[in-house]
């Protein structure tokens, strides 16, 4: 069973980059799968903000486009996500996840918060 | 963009009864569509892909259908467990995957 654990700041000044990482464990991200970041305002809706796959190829939502890089780590089998020019409307759980046409497996989830 | 509506917001139903719950895309996604049960303070969790195939593990009571625009979860008697918010997300525009904006299912 793959499981997934995203690690970062909990905390990003505003104007900031935000910079997470999902670890992926009892599988090889080289797999045949593409791997995604989701997040979720508190109290609000699934966003879906992009994915890579282990070739490096990605797909991002076109309204986070120019501020997305999502990037993949084969040697530490572990992708990452950077957000650049937050602002408090960034804040949110994000949640790193495995497709498999449907996201079948979600990490726990971290909150990051944009604030001074 | 596909937009993906949700309805109703919240649903109240008493345990033990039927729930069904609507997700209507903007444009036909054919039958790329999934649900997602969310439980407070929980990552979401994979019900139902390709409409009407339930994932592993998913008990008989949850059942998806439809196809192109029009689609329903329904939880056939509801447990105590099965109280949570529901998301459906279209797959079929790929790689723009949307997501409903959720129905919450609530104790009556």
């Amino acid at each position: 069973q793959v499981q997934l654990q995203e690690s970062g700041p909990g905390l990003v000044k505003p104007s900031g980059t935000l910079s997470l990482t999902c670890a992926v464990s009892g599988g090889s991200i080289s797999s045949s799968n593409w791997w995604s970041w989701v997040r979720q305002p508190p109290g609000k809706g699934l966003e879906w903000i992009g994915e890579i796959y282990h070739s490096g190829s990605t797909n991002y939502n076109p309204s986070l486009k120019s501020r997305v890089t999502i990037s993949v780590d084969k040697s530490k089998n572990q992708f990452s996500l950077k957000l650049s020019s937050v602002t408090a409307a960034d804040t949110a759980v994000y949640y790193c996840t495995l497709v498999r046409g449907v996201i079948t497996n979600w990490g726990q989830g971290t909150l990051v918060t944009v604030s001074s | 963009e596909i937009v993906m509506t949700q309805s109703p917001a919240t649903l109240s139903v008493s345990p033990g009864e039927r729930a069904t719950l609507s997700c209507r895309a903007s444009q036909s996604v054919s039958s790329n569509l999934a649900w997602y049960q969310q439980k407070p303070g929980q990552a979401p969790r994979l019900l139902i892909y390709g409409a009407s195939t339930r994932a592993t593990g998913i008990p008989a009571r949850f059942s998806g259908s439809g196809s192109g625009t029009e689609f329903t979860l329904t939880i056939s008697s509801l447990q105590s467990e099965d109280f949570a918010v529901y998301y459906c997300q279209q797959y079929n525009n790929w790689p723009l995957r949307t997501f409903g904006q959720g129905t919450k299912v609530e104790i009556k």
